[in-house]
């Protein structure tokens, strides 16, 4: 079976640095993928990571370490539009396609 | 970015009937259509996977005679739940991709079976 961690609840300042970490124990790995979802609405896309290193687009950043399991989300320069729910997903082979399964997801609150 | 609509974004329905929800890719040819459920304060969970032209993959506890999955076009993906029942009030969601690309997500669609 597939097995991905992530920490439920983080809270944060505004303006501050936050790091959301995800393990994962898979059958297989072709990539991780992080997503951002706000209450109600679908996922947004972030970062997918499927070579060991850091990945920078803009505000957020991405780590991977497949030797380890281990993935975080780094968020800088928290806005308060940054309270969400942040996704960790692993992309795994399946019966010759491809599947996603997702962490239970981080919420992360962002406090003035 | 790549565009996928999904419709409609809520419908309430009563006990023992059945609703369809579209996912439309918009702007590319959609080779491979994914379905989740989500219930409040939880995680997505995969329902189904399907590609253009075959049957649909159903992940282990999902009926796949309750979740109907076509996949006749390259941009439409339809579920239809049948004989809906309370517990099937849910968030669905469709992602759509295309060969070497990442999925991007529709909107949702709220169900609520009264």
């Amino acid at each position: 079976g597939q097995n991905i961690d992530q920490p439920t609840e983080m809270t944060a300042t505004e303006g501050a640095i936050v790091q959301i970490n995800c393990t994962y124990q898979t059958s297989g790995f072709n990539g991780l993928f992080w997503y951002q979802q706000h209450a109600g609405e679908a996922p947004t896309f972030l970062s997918y990571n499927v070579l060991d290193g850091l990945e920078e687009k803009g505000r957020f950043s991405s780590f991977l370490s497949r030797s380890k399991g281990y993935s975080y989300l780094l968020l800088k320069e928290l806005q308060m539009k940054d309270s969400a729910s942040y996704l960790c997903a692993v992309r795994t082979p399946s019966g010759g396609y491809q599947k996603v399964t997702f962490g239970t997801g981080t919420k992360l609150q962002v406090i003035p | 970015g790549a565009v996928v609509s999904q419709h409609p974004s809520w419908v309430i329905c009563k006990s023992g009937t059945s609703v369809k929800i579209e996912c439309r890719s918009l702007d590319f040819q959609a080779t491979t259509m994914f379905w989740y459920r989500q219930f409040p304060k939880q995680s997505l969970m995969l329902m189904a996977t399907s590609n253009e032209g075959s049957k649909a993959t159903y992940e282990q506890g999902v009926e796949k005679d309750k979740f109907l999955i076509n996949h006749a076009s390259l941009t439409l993906s339809t579920l239809t739940v049948t004989s809906a029942h309370p517990e099937d009030s849910s968030f669905y969601i469709c992602s759509a991709k295309t060969r070497g690309t990442e999925a991007f997500f529709g909107q949702g669609t709220r169900l609520t079976v009264v």
